[in-house]
């Protein structure tokens, strides 16, 4: 059973530029957060969703972020006009429907704007 | 809000010391706690839990144990090894639905031989 996966693994983007994120959760599993690390520091929630959904988007900034999580297909993540403050790893984790609360990390994208 | 302080690192040992990172939190309710480890460039990777109070949660020699007293969810190690340099993050899940995870802010570990 393969785990989350995520690519890019590695993404450069020049200020103003989009950055798309993607996640595929594990087989079976029907949940996806995002999360996010700065530099030196721990890991913040962004937004959580179930196909189709989005559950909760509290710890997601207002403006140029966005996610989704299609019918098919992996989880996006999408920046729009990225700011060297967006460079970071972006984590996704996935859990399964109605499963224990125990969350599965993938190995993060890590962004860098110039 | 909810909210996990971790004690503050870096954190150098020789191997085979004793080891304790210290974690305590903030909580309505009852959360699940977790430790995570991340070795260098890597993501996160579950080390242990505990869903309720006087649990331990225990894995490859660490142990932690749900203090509901104290607040309290300490990592601890008898001795560790130079594989177990890494960062550490204790986090405890939200239980308003959502189950997102709330870290601290991440103990860099180091172990000298």
């Amino acid at each position: 059973n393969a785990g989350v996966m995520q690519n890019p693994r590695h993404l450069v983007r020049r200020r103003g530029q989009e950055a798309r994120l993607r996640c595929s959760p594990m087989k079976g599993h029907s949940h996806v957060y995002w999360y996010r690390q700065l530099p030196e520091e721990g890991l913040k929630f962004m937004v959580y969703l179930q196909k189709e959904n989005i559950i909760d988007e509290s710890g997601m900034p207002k403006e140029r972020f966005s996610a989704e999580f299609p019918k098919e297909g992996p989880s996006i993540l999408r920046i729009q006009q990225v700011v060297r403050g967006d460079s970071a790893a972006y984590f996704c984790a996935s859990l399964p429907s109605g499963g224990p609360d125990t969350q599965y990390f993938g190995p993060g994208t890590r962004l860098t704007v110039l | 809000g909810d909210s996990v302080t971790q004690m503050e690192g870096p954190v150098t040992l020789s191997e085979e010391a004793f080891l304790t990172i210290n974690c305590t939190y903030t909580a309505t309710g009852y959360p699940s706690l977790f430790w995570y480890v991340q070795y260098p460039g890597e993501g996160l990777q579950l080390l242990l839990k505990a869903t309720k109070a006087d649990d331990k949660g225990s894995n490859k020699g660490f142990e932690a144990t749900y203090r509901k007293e104290t607040t309290s969810f300490h990592l601890e190690k008898g001795s560790v090894q130079v594989s177990d340099s890494a960062v550490y993050f204790c986090a405890l899940s939200d239980q308003g639905g959502a189950q997102k995870l709330v870290f601290g802010q991440g103990t860099r570990l180091t172990i000298n031989p």
